[in-house]
């Protein structure tokens, strides 16, 4: 079972620089999430999806774009990255918003 | 606004010692609870959750929580812990609304 399939696991971009980063799930969930985890403050909700066509934002969505063509994928793309956009970065799905969340393996992003 | 509030940042204990880690959450109607584990390098793992009934739940690898209404809290407890629990610990709520609000995370250490 692959699960939550995130890619890249390590990238470094410059800053202004763009880049998407890819997940994918094949659980046939409905829900999808991204979240940035920085030390001391947990994981932060970026943007989420209800369904293919549905986004939203959560709590830090600024400087980052999400769309869901398929039920499938949920990629994040950062349009213009800035330093404070190191982090972690972890993708997310589940069959109901408010039930069991399954994660993938992460990407760590540095900027510089 | 709703929070999470987890006690402590960091623990650090023995082999065979037991565990309590608290969580408090400020929500006011019906809510989801979960316990999330990191294990270095890795993604999170669900360690139990509870959405209703019994308030004593059990979960993977020997942990149990208490979820207690009144006090808003749903404490994680291991009886006796080993080297491979070395992990980050997350405590997460959801609402009827949905959403998981995740708590900052508890590190924690076990020395052999």
């Amino acid at each position: 079972n692959a699960g939550v399939t995130q890619t890249p696991k390590f990238q470094v971009l410059k800053t202004g620089q763009s880049m998407t980063l890819q997940c994918a799930q094949d659980m046939n969930h409905e829900y999808m999430s991204w979240y940035r985890q920085d030390p001391g403050m947990g994981l932060r909700l970026i943007h989420y999806s209800v369904g293919a066509g549905i986004t939203d934002q959560g709590e830090v969505p600024n400087g980052y774009n999400v769309s869901r063509s398929t039920t499938e994928d949920f990629p994040l793309r950062l349009l213009s990255a800035a330093p404070s956009q190191t982090s972690v970065y972890f993708c997310a799905s589940s069959y109901r918003m408010n039930t069991e969340a399954f994660f993938g393996q992460g990407t760590r992003l540095t900027v510089v | 606004a709703q929070s999470v509030s987890q006690h402590n940042h960091h623990v650090i204990l023995s082999e065979a010692a037991s565990l309590e880690l608290g969580c408090n959450y400020s929500y006011g109607g019906t809510v989801n609870l979960f316990w999330y584990v990191q294990y270095p390098g890795q993604h999170l793992q669900l360690l139990l959750k509870y959405f209703s009934g019994d308030p004593l739940v059990k979960g993977i690898k020997g942990f149990e929580a208490e979820f207690i209404k009144s006090k808003f809290s749903f404490n994680l407890r291991k009886p006796s812990v080993q080297w491979s629990d070395t992990a980050e610990y997350f405590c997460a709520v959801s609402d009827s609304w949905g959403k998981l609000q995740f708590g900052a995370g508890t590190q924690v250490v076990v020395t052999p």
